[in-house]
């Protein structure tokens, strides 16, 4: 599996873009670029997932150059709200025989918006 | 559509006791896992299942870990006896076979351990 590295902490201020980027050298060319987030006392929760150029949903955009060797998670406007830990994972997509993914979490990146 | 369901949301004892967490998932989702998290770390898999079968154990401490998932749907994840370094909280996750495809699980509320 494709090791990430990721920024332990940012802060912002309300109403602000937020830019996360992670950086993973050695991605496969099957591997997919997944991020989750994770407010206190809850658990992940799936936010975007990409393979190459800019995806984009209701919640964020996600922004992955030609080599693929890093990503940009951005976040429009953020607000008190958003403070979380953003988790960068890298990952083949296929079903395991058996079923399901096997997804490895880094340490993430500790999101602190303030007023 | 309801969540995945975990009890009890806390829970504290002493080391050398036993302890046993309780997860149910979505309606229909076939796969279930269990994940430890460390403060201040990424939650770690320890065990997954395919309805009833496991797929991967092989990040759980067997010795004392334990899990099933005896008619497909809900699990119990067990530990005996609890050490001081298993203070985590216990995360159970899901997922369906559309989701697995786009790497997306959905995660309870999580267990957290405090063994003193």
């Amino acid at each position: 599996l494709a090791k990430t590295t990721q920024p332990i902490s940012m802060d912002s201020y309300e109403g602000q873009e937020v830019n996360i980027t992670c950086s993973h050298n050695n991605i496969a060319t099957n591997d997919y670029i997944t991020w989750y987030q994770q407010f206190p006392s809850q658990g992940p929760r799936f936010i975007i997932q990409g393979y190459k150029t800019k995806v984009t949903n209701e919640v964020a955009s996600l922004f992955i150059p030609a080599d693929r060797k890093s990503s940009t998670l951005s976040l429009p406007r953020v607000s008190l709200s958003d403070t979380a830990v953003y988790y960068c994972l890298v990952g083949d997509r296929r079903i395991l025989t058996g079923g399901g993914n096997k997804l490895t979490f880094g340490t993430g990146t500790q999101l602190k918006v303030e007023l | 559509e309801a969540g995945v369901a975990q009890s009890p949301r806390y829970k504290i004892i002493e080391k050398r006791q036993s302890v046993a967490f309780w997860c149910n998932p979505i309606s229909g989702h076939a796969t279930l896992y269990w994940y430890q998290q460390i403060l201040g770390q990424g939650p770690k898999l320890l065990i997954q299942f395919q309805n009833n079968g496991v797929v991967d154990d092989s990040q759980l401490p067997k010795d004392r870990f334990s899990a099933e998932r005896l008619k497909g749907v809900d699990s119990t994840l067990k530990i005996q006896p609890a050490k001081l370094e298993d203070s985590a909280v216990y995360l159970c996750a899901s997922s369906s076979r559309t989701s697995s495809q786009r790497n997306e699980q959905f995660f309870g509320p999580g267990t957290r351990l405090t063994v003193l």
